[in-house]
């Protein structure tokens, strides 16, 4: 059973415009979120996260929004550019904060 | 500066062969992890360790063995390889537990065949 829950396989947007990525979760007590970027042939490497405390948090054009009570995330990207075109991972930690759990991802193509 | 590094990038094994992935970090961090991802899923933990000498198992653990004798080295030991065990393979770091403010550092990646 999926616990965290990445319902669109891809998404292709203009460059230019926004790209919105979401991701649910299905454990209430999940209180620290990552999102990750991941390139063809590399590892995953960090982007943006949010602490349960908060319901938003920017990085540049980066920004992820919280909803605790919906148990929803979702990943703003404004402006979207070509290099942004990867796959984005959402991702939790468990609730001993031993490990992260990932959705199955969601691949991001941002055309010009 | 390195971070996580693993090696090998790329491998091939025959069923029922054994081998090791090896994998170092130099940040000094107490917590280590592989993980695997199928095509198409996300990635599942095979087996983290908390610090030098303490392992303990993940989600997908079955077929495999891993060891944490230094700070640095956390190797991941395949043994009788199976095809259900073809995958790509990251090995990563954390200096604490999932706490606000920490965050998951991952390798390159490790690409294994078996056929």
């Amino acid at each position: 059973d999926q616990q965290v829950k990445q319902n669109s396989p891809s998404l292709s947007v203009q460059e230019g415009r926004i790209s919105i990525l979401n991701c649910d979760y299905t454990n209430s007590m999940f209180d620290y979120f990552l999102w990750y970027k991941k390139y063809p042939a590399e590892g995953p490497t960090f982007l943006i996260s949010i602490s349960s405390i908060k319901d938003k948090n920017e990085d540049g054009r980066f920004t992820v929004f919280l909803n605790k009570s919906a148990k929803h995330l979702s990943l703003h990207i404004v402006p979207s550019q070509p290099g942004d075109s990867a796959v984005y991972f959402c991702a939790a930690f468990n609730q001993a904060g031993t490990a992260l759990i990932f959705g199955k991802g969601t691949t991001l193509s941002v055309s010009s | 500066n390195a971070g996580v590094t693993q090696t090998p990038k790329f491998r091939i094994l025959k069923i029922g062969q054994s081998m090791t992935l090896q994998c170092t970090q130099d940040m000094n961090h107490n917590y280590m992890y592989w993980y695997r991802q199928d095509p198409g899923m996300g990635l599942k933990l095979i087996y983290y360790s908390v610090g030098a000498g303490i392992t303990d198992k993940g989600e997908v653990p079955n077929g495999y063995n891993v060891s944490r004798s230094t700070t640095e080295d956390f190797p991941l030991r395949l043994e009788l390889a199976a095809p259900s065990q073809t995958s790509v393979y990251f090995c990563a770091s954390s200096y604490s537990a999932g706490t606000s403010g920490n965050t998951i550092y991952f390798g390159e990646g490790s690409w294994l065949t078996v056929v």
